[in-house]
């Protein structure tokens, strides 16, 4: 089993939908929780970072931590065609593990206008 | 401008022909790391450093060196590379701050490396 576990999709969706990516893992340690965006053939870029359980909120997106649950989210309001790539979510330890993250396999994300 | 590059872009090559990729960063961060990713398999982290000298194995090291000599510079090398090494890879780097600043991490354009 593999330590974060997410949905490669594809998903496509309407512009103007709401959009819900998932990922559980399997590690009760981890303690900070991340998203990237890959936009094809580019490297990812972090969209958003939480620590630990709860909410949080920046402009469209809102990633969500469930630890007792172990499972996060990552959710977009009013999707734009450019919102189009490939979400990545990331976990790390807590203690000194900076620089070592675990990657779930990315969700592949089409907004059709 | 603040950024992690990466030589070459692409890579075509035979087996058993050594090969070294660099990657370099402009943003004086600590920790730099090496990724490889496939499909289905996600992005998984074959070497991370964090710092000059200071090197240790991610998940995936069999076949790759990495080497950290000085703190922009984070070369990873394939001694005898085989075709399970044909990937996508990404170089990455993340400042030495307080808390999720640390997990912030900078990716290179990435190298298409494909190995007959």
């Amino acid at each position: 089993q593999k330590e974060v576990e997410q949905d490669p999709g594809p998903l496509s969706v309407p512009e103007g939908a709401i959009v819900s990516l998932n990922c559980t893992y399997s590690n009760s340690a981890f303690q900070y929780f991340m998203w990237y965006r890959q936009y094809s053939r580019k490297g990812p870029e972090l969209l958003m970072y939480t620590y630990s359980s709860g909410n949080k909120e920046d402009g469209r997106f809102t990633a969500q931590v469930d630890k007792s649950s172990k499972y996060i989210s990552l959710f977009i309001r009013d999707s734009q065609p450019s919102d189009s790539a490939t979400y990545l979510c990331a976990m790390s330890l807590s203690y000194n593990q900076g620089g070592k993250l675990i990657f779930g396999q990315g969700t592949e994300l089409s907004v059709k206008p | 401008e603040a950024q992690v590059t990466q030589n070459p872009r692409y890579l075509i090559t035979v087996t058993g022909k050594k090969l070294t990729v660099t990657c370099s960063q402009n943003m004086n961060h600590e920790y730099m790391s090496w990724y490889r990713q496939d499909p289905g398999l996600g992005l998984r982290q074959i070497y991370y450093s964090m710092n000059v000298e200071v090197t240790d194995k991610g998940d995936v090291p069999e076949g790759y060196k990495v080497s950290r000599k000085e703190k922009r510079n984070f070369p990873l090398i394939l001694e005898s590379p085989s075709p399970n090494q044909t990937s996508l890879y990404f170089c990455a780097s993340s400042f030495r701050g307080l808390g999720g600043t640390r997990y912030t991490q900078y990716f290179g354009p990435g190298t298409r490396l494909t190995v007959l």
